[in-house]
Parts: structure tokens; sequence; C-alpha cells
């Protein structure tokens, strides 16, 4: 079946520095890359997203980048604060199976 | 305010006995799924509708049952459950399915 890769799992930054983490994707039909944080014992929450027709995209210190010759996407933390360490899955969509298969997530750990 | 609520948040149950997880939301969402986490493993789909009356498998849909009458409501159904059933599940709704999905607080069931 599809599958989404995410990696690294862990990953621990000191304060001020960026985190960049990686997915890789198996369904060339996919379109749409959303990105969710999920502090502890909180539900996901969407913090970027991007579709396939865009290579990249920005929100203040978060930005995500595609490519989709190479079916990876990443995102980009900079100047990273206590506030950020939670867990990050990515995600992909499917267009002709219209199902979302979710990375296995990320534990950022921001550390002042 | 617009959410999305699920009903029982925790929820302990015996091995076979039939249970109904709720979901609703007030957003006039179409597209709404389920989800179930486990450590390791991220957030795998069970179940998505496009719109009323309109169900699909996710990526784990075994032992599992949805139904869409309603625009609003969306439950889950374990008709015998079992205890590899035992995991975190969250409902979500989104505008279409490449928008944002809101997640609901998270059912926490254990099977015994």
């Amino acid at each position: 079946g599809e599958n989404v890769e995410q990696h690294p799992s862990t990953l621990s930054v000191q304060e001020g520095d960026s985190a960049v983490i990686k997915c890789t994707y198996s369904d060339s039909a996919s379109n749409y890359f959303p990105w969710y944080k999920q502090e502890l014992g909180k539900r996901p929450q969407l913090i970027i997203d991007i579709r396939s027709n865009v290579g990249e995209k920005k929100d203040q210190r978060i930005a995500v980048t595609l490519n989709k010759t190479a079916k990876h996407f990443s995102l980009h933390i900079t100047e990273t604060q206590p506030e950020d360490s939670a867990v990050y899955f990515c995600a992909a969509f499917g267009t002709g199976t219209y199902k979302y298969i979710f990375g296995t997530g990320t534990r950022l750990k921001v550390l002042a | 305010e617009a959410q999305v609520t699920q009903n029982p948040r925790y929820l302990i149950t015996v091995t076979g006995k039939k249970l109904t997880v709720t979901c609703s939301q007030n957003m006039n969402h179409e597209y709404m799924s389920w989800y179930r986490q486990d450590p390791g493993l991220g957030l795998r789909q069970i179940y998505y509708s496009m719109n009323v009356e309109v169900t699909d498998k996710g990526d784990v849909p075994e032992g599992y049952k949805v139904s869409r009458k309603e625009k609003r409501n969306f439950p889950l159904i374990l008709e015998s459950p079992s205890p590899n059933q035992t995991s975190l599940y969250f409902c979500a709704s989104s505008l279409g399915p490449i928008n944002e999905q809101f997640f609901g607080p998270g059912t926490r069931l254990t099977v015994l």
C-alpha cells in the first residue's frame, strides 16, 4: 500500500537554531501535503500545508518545500522557541484514493 | 464556537461488547475522517466520508464501521471490540478533502 516515511523520529535543537523534518511519499497521485503539530495530550493542529502546484510556502518562521519529482517534502522551522517542542506529523492526500497517509511523527525538543 | 466534538472521551470496555463513539461538527464540513493513533505508528485513517451517505475505507478499516446519515455526525462503531483496538481515536472534519482538517479532542479506548 501507499506510505509516507518521516525522518528523523526525534530531533533536539538549541533554542534559536533551525529544525528540518523530511518526508517521502510513495503515491505519485498525491496532491496535498499538510503538516500537523501535536502538543502533549492535545489534538493535532494544522501548522502549514502545500499543494502539488507549488514548490515552497512560508508562514513566518515556518516553511514547507515540495519536490514532486523526488516525491519529497520538508518542514523548516527557523529561530526555534521552547513552545515549538511537540510532535510533528506530515501527511499526503491521494487524489485517486481520497485517503490521507500520515508519517509516523517527529518529536521535536527545543532546548532553552 | 466552531468545533468537532467526540464522546466519550475515555472508555474502558471488554472484548466483544459493541460500542459507538460519536463525532459531531458544527462547521458544515463535507469531509470527515476517523483516525487511530498508536505509539510509533502515527495517525492512521480508519474510514472517511466525502459527504452524506458517502463513506469509504481508509488504511485500517478492519473491525470498524461508520455511517454518515447527517452531514454533522459521523459515528464510529466497533461491533465486536478486541484488545488490538485499544488506541487513541480522533475524529476530524474539513470543508473538502484537501482543506485543513479540524480534529476532535480524542477518545481513549481500552479493550480488556
